[in-house]
């Protein structure tokens, strides 16, 4: 019964490949987010969507690119990968948008781009 | 972008101690979280505040809603193993989903 899933848990790929990572909630929640975490441990949010519409991009390059088929479901592609991209990726997701509900984290993606 | 100060940045602890750490921000926020990260998973929610001056707790965790909006405490008491991990603060504004994480505190217990 877990809430928010991510696949696959662990990613190690060469760089220039694409590869995509795929988020599920089971929460009912509208709203779900793509955050990155550095080798800092810092934690830095990526996308939201709202009942599957882009609401935040926070510049992040355009080789990511958030897709969300419906409202239980948040991917992220990821193009032409870089050395740079190498991180942990948190799918979140939250029953709202635009309160100030509490966010709900996934198990993380650790991305290794060699 | 913006990033919330938290100190201390790590903290060495022996079982049984009660811990402290804070959180402060540039600018106001109208919601403070604080999270916990165990190695390899994500941040779980430990307490929420709504409302300036707000004490809030859970358990052994009692945390604060600093009254000027720009700052926060997070209070363990009596800690246990089980308590090593990350902690996280984060902001958070109505009508703005961004959450703004804090840089982190990593407690550890020293047996």
């Amino acid at each position: 019964d877990t809430a928010v899933s991510q696949t696959p848990k662990y990613l190690v790929t060469q760089m220039g490949n694409d590869k995509s990572i795929k988020c599920e909630q089971n929460l009912g929640h509208d709203t779900m987010y793509w955050y990155k975490q550095d080798s800092k441990k810092f934690l830095k949010i990526m996308f939201s969507y709202n009942n599957k519409e882009l609401i935040i991009n926070e510049t992040v390059p355009n080789r990511f690119s958030p897709k969300s088929p419906d409202k239980a479901h948040l991917n992220l592609h990821i193009n032409s990968l870089e050395l740079g991209d190498s991180a942990v990726y948190f799918c979140a997701s939250s029953p709202s948008f635009g309160g100030t509900d509490t966010q709900y984290f996934g198990p993380g993606t650790r991305l290794t781009v060699l | 972008g913006q990033q919330l100060n938290q100190s201390p940045q790590s903290m060495f602890i022996q079982e049984g101690e009660d811990v402290s750490m804070n959180c402060t921000s540039s600018s106001i926020f109208n919601t403070w979280l604080w999270y916990k990260q165990d190695p390899g998973e994500g941040p779980v929610l430990l307490i929420a505040l709504y409302k300036a001056g707000e004490l809030t707790s859970n358990g052994r965790l009692t945390a604060q809603f600093g009254i000027t909006r720009k700052d926060s405490f997070l209070n363990i008491s009596a800690s246990i193993p089980s308590d090593v991990g990350i902690y996280f603060c984060a902001g958070l504004n109505f009508g703005n989903e961004k959450l703004t994480f804090g840089t982190g505190t990593r407690l550890t217990i020293i047996p």
